[in-house]
């Protein structure tokens, strides 16, 4: 079984719709990350948290929630999906050595 | 602010060939650094992990460099094989605490 898993893998919306992504890992890790990968801009960090109680901005957070229900489980949700929000979604964890595993992405199209 | 270049954007090369993967970051305040693979639509699979203590990492025929005081990484394959194509990306960390910074990444092909 993967260490990292996603939920959905694909999925292709409307603009206004919510969307939820789910992430969860069985490694263990306190530390779970947000990423989104857009051609030609590399991935960027939108949340991050440091244990259940820990949540924290990224890089390009507008436009985004999450939640941390469990050490193992860390949700992404889009309040009002948007066009420009069609990227591919990586959740990633890590433990106290910072070295970063991540899940296989969920690929969202909003139309 | 951390930037994190990769060169080059591309390489194609013939099976067998050593080859080698440059990261230069602007950032001298280095916590770790990592080299990823990701396949076409995968998820990014963690190669190696560079403390700023450290030198350099290998990983069967892979070994990664870090040169703090010019502000590069390397990464060497050896005997590379079709099955390394891939895009390689590279990623800084400034502190314990700090986010990593990811380059946009090396699309490496490999041909028989």
């Amino acid at each position: 079984d993967a260490d990292v898993t996603q939920t959905p893998r694909n999925r292709i919306t409307k603009t206004g719709k919510r969307i939820m992504l789910e992430c969860s890992q069985t490694k263990g890790h306190d530390r779970m990350y947000w990423y989104r990968q857009d051609p030609g801009l590399g991935l960027q960090l939108i949340y991050y948290s440091f244990d259940v109680k820990d949540i924290n901005k990224g890089e390009i957070s507008d436009g985004y929630s999450v939640s941390r229900q469990a050490q193992a489980k860390f949700s992404l949700s889009l309040e009002s999906a948007i066009p420009n929000q069609t990227a591919l979604y990586f959740c990633a964890t890590s433990d106290i050595s910072n070295e970063q595993f991540f899940g296989p992405g969920t690929r969202l199209t909003v139309l | 602010k951390q930037e994190v270049t990769q060169i080059p954007a591309a390489l194609s090369v013939p099976e067998g060939e050593n080859l080698v993967l440059n990261c230069s970051f602007t950032d001298s305040a280095i916590y770790n650094l990592q080299w990823f693979r990701q396949d076409p639509g995968k998820g990014l699979t963690s190669l190696l992990l560079i403390q700023s203590s450290q030198r350099e990492q290998t990983s069967g025929r892979l070994n990664a460099s870090l040169d703090k005081s010019s502000g590069r990484s390397t990464l060497y394959i050896a005997a590379s094989q079709p099955g390394d194509s891939a895009t390689y990306l590279c990623a800084q960390r400034g502190t314990s605490y700090g986010k990593l910074t990811f380059g946009q990444g090396t699309i490496l092909t490999v041909h028989p």
